[in-house]
């Protein structure tokens, strides 16, 4: 099984930082995704990178796949972007279901 | 356009109770997957289906039964209940597999007493 690690596991912030989140995984994957969890609310996914950098409004997601790490970044961060972020992996085997890291709990006070 | 939908979004079960929780998907997707998600853990994958007719196991299948019969619901059975299945479940489903984008349902918050 791929061991997927996130850092750090609980994160505040002031209003307007820049934030970073990182994931590391242990064996080669065909693609890592940034999902998004609301308090009590369902999962959303924000970003899937197999290579490279991508980039959606105030997020910004980069992989290396040598070093086998991606982060995710907020810039201008906001109240609003509170949330529990989870890196996941796509496995090769159980139909390539996502393998996932325990998650990121994040709170950005005003 | 729904997505991914989840009922019920809540339930309460009593040990050695069955229930069925069903998951429909109006995007056309091959792929779908059970999760649970317990504090402290990422998910786990419970069982999946990579096509209509077919299931698979996952990482904790125990006590879990799965049923892909049209290939826009995906059902999850619990044929007795125990109080070590209290968990929230996530039905997930996706073009084909993890390396196309995945799409979440709203959440179960299953409780076993």
């Amino acid at each position: 099984k791929n061991e997927v690690e996130q850092s750090p596991q609980n994160l505040t912030a002031q209003e307007g930082e820049f934030i970073t989140i990182n994931c590391s995984y242990s064996v080669g994957i065909s693609a890592l995704h940034w999902l998004q969890q609301h308090p009590g609310g369902g999962i959303v996914s924000l970003f899937m990178l197999s290579s490279g950098k991508k980039k959606h409004g105030r997020l910004i997601a980069t992989i290396n796949i040598q070093e086998k790490h991606s982060s995710l970044h907020i810039t201008a961060s906001h109240p609003r972007d509170s949330a529990v972020y989870i890196c996941a992996v796509a496995a090769g085997d159980s139909g390539y279901a996502l393998n996932f890291g325990k998650g990121t709990s994040l709170l950005v006070t005003p | 356009n729904a997505g991914v939908t989840q009922t019920p979004k809540f339930r309460v079960l009593k040990t050695g109770q069955s229930m069925t929780l069903l998951c429909a998907q109006d995007m056309n997707h091959e792929y779908m997957y059970w999760y649970r998600q317990d504090p402290g853990m990422g998910l786990r994958l419970i069982h999946y289906s990579v096509g209509e007719g077919t299931t698979a196991k996952g990482e904790v299948p125990d006590g879990y039964n799965v049923s892909r019969l049209k290939k826009q619901n995906f059902l999850l059975g619990l044929e007795s209940a125990a109080p070590s299945q209290t968990s929230v479940y996530f039905c997930a489903s996706s073009f084909e597999g993890g390396g196309t984008e995945a799409f979440f349902g709203q959440g179960t918050r299953l409780t076993v007493v």
